[in-house]
Order: structure tokens, then sequence, then C-alpha cells
């Protein structure tokens, strides 16, 4: 089935520690992001890319970064986790034209 | 530059009673509308989409939308809702035919339905 895939689902982790949060799609879409989003609040966007080898920064500043080197596949990194970086990661995945995005499950991430 | 606003960050309603999510849209060329929703802990999901057509749409778990190009709206209802349909839901709007098609989110509307 076809489908938008993030792991973990929820992370607690340490201050100063490396993270990746996983994001892969089974659907061929060559465009695909990543926003933040706090509990109960705004989605924010913070990077996306439009095909392999292509990566931008999203409204919201973000000290992670992210890579495209396969279509599926999007991960995003924080090289030194802080508190301030607590909150749900949200993958999405979308064709071109503008036809609306399709939503990963989210990675609830705590920094301690 | 397109904008969306949803006029209300939270509405309350009793279970069985209607209920209308607002939502306006700021663009200088032809849209395409979109309504998600979100439950506590989850991604987003698709509830409905206009994209042409008919400006009345129908989506999932009985919502439905209508397309207002003069008002430059695209409100969300329901004619009763249930406890279940407590979550966040998302007004988005993307550039018709844009070959980024990038999707414009709003802040969200809180609808908290009580019994």
């Amino acid at each position: 089935e076809a489908d938008i895939y993030q792991t973990p689902r929820y992370l607690v982790i340490g201050t100063g520690k490396k993270i990746t949060l996983e994001c892969s799609q089974t659907m061929g879409h060559d465009k695909m992001y990543w926003y933040q989003q706090d509990p109960g609040m705004e989605l924010h966007l913070i990077h996306y890319s439009y095909g392999v080898n292509s990566t931008e920064k999203g409204d919201l500043s973000s000290e992670s970064t992210v890579s495209r080197i396969r279509t599926e596949h999007f991960p995003l990194t924080l090289e030194s986790a802080r508190p301030s970086h607590t909150s749900q990661y949200l993958c999405a995945s979308s064709l071109p034209g503008g036809y609306g995005y399709t939503f990963g499950s989210g990675t609830r991430l705590t920094v301690v | 530059a397109q904008s969306v606003t949803q006029l209300d960050s939270q509405v309350p309603v009793f279970e069985e009673a209607p209920v209308e999510l607002r939502c306006n849209y700021s663009s200088s060329v032809s849209v395409y509308l979109f309504w998600y929703v979100q439950y506590p802990n989850q991604g987003l999901q698709l509830l409905l989409k206009y994209l042409s057509g008919s400006t009345l749409v129908k989506g999932i778990n009985g919502f439905e939308a209508e397309f207002n190009k003069s008002q430059t709206s695209f409100h969300l209802r329901k004619p009763s809702v249930h406890i279940s349909d407590t979550a966040e839901y998302f007004c988005a709007v993307s550039e018709y035919g844009g070959s980024q098609g990038n999707l414009i989110f709003g802040k969200g509307t809180k609808l908290s339905v009580k019994p």
C-alpha cells in the first residue's frame, strides 16, 4: 500500500545527542517536506525538497539539516539536540501541481 | 502572495449540533483549496479538497465545504458532530497549476465537541 512512514513515533533523548528522524514514502512523489509543530499550534515549514539532490530551507529557521539521496527517503538530522528542539516533526510528500500533500504520522521529539 | 486565515482559533460545540469552521484566503491567481484534520498525536489527514468543478465538496466523516470565489472563502461544515470529531482542523491553499505547488496552511481551528 502506498504510504508515507515516519520513525520513530516517539523519541526522548538527552541534550547534545545526534539524532536522525526518518521519513520514507512509497508513492514515488518527487516533492517532500518537513514541518515543525508545537502541541496544538500551527505548522512551520522547516525544509523541503523538489527531488533527488534538491533541498531548501523553509519559512522557519531550523538548526536541523536534511538530505535527499533517494526519491523515497528524506531524513532530518539534528547534530546536537537541545531542549528547544522539543516538538513534533511532520513529514509530507506530494506530486507537482499543487494537488495536496500526504502526511506521515509524525515524530514527537523530547530533548531532556 | 497567498495567505490563509482561519477566523476562529477554537470552536466549542455540543454533540449532534451543526458546526461551521471558517476559512478565508487571499491570492492573485486561481487556487486549489484543502481541509485537513489532525487528531491528537497524529499527522494531518485530508478531509476534502476543491480542485475544480462543483463548488460544494463532500469529504470524509460527513464533512463538506463550499468554495465561494467572490468571498474568497472555503468554510467547512458538518450538520451533526460527534465526540470523535474533536480535533484540530487546518485549511490550506495552493496556486492552481503552480510549478511549485506548495501548500500554505492556516493556523488551525480546534474543534471541541462536548457531550
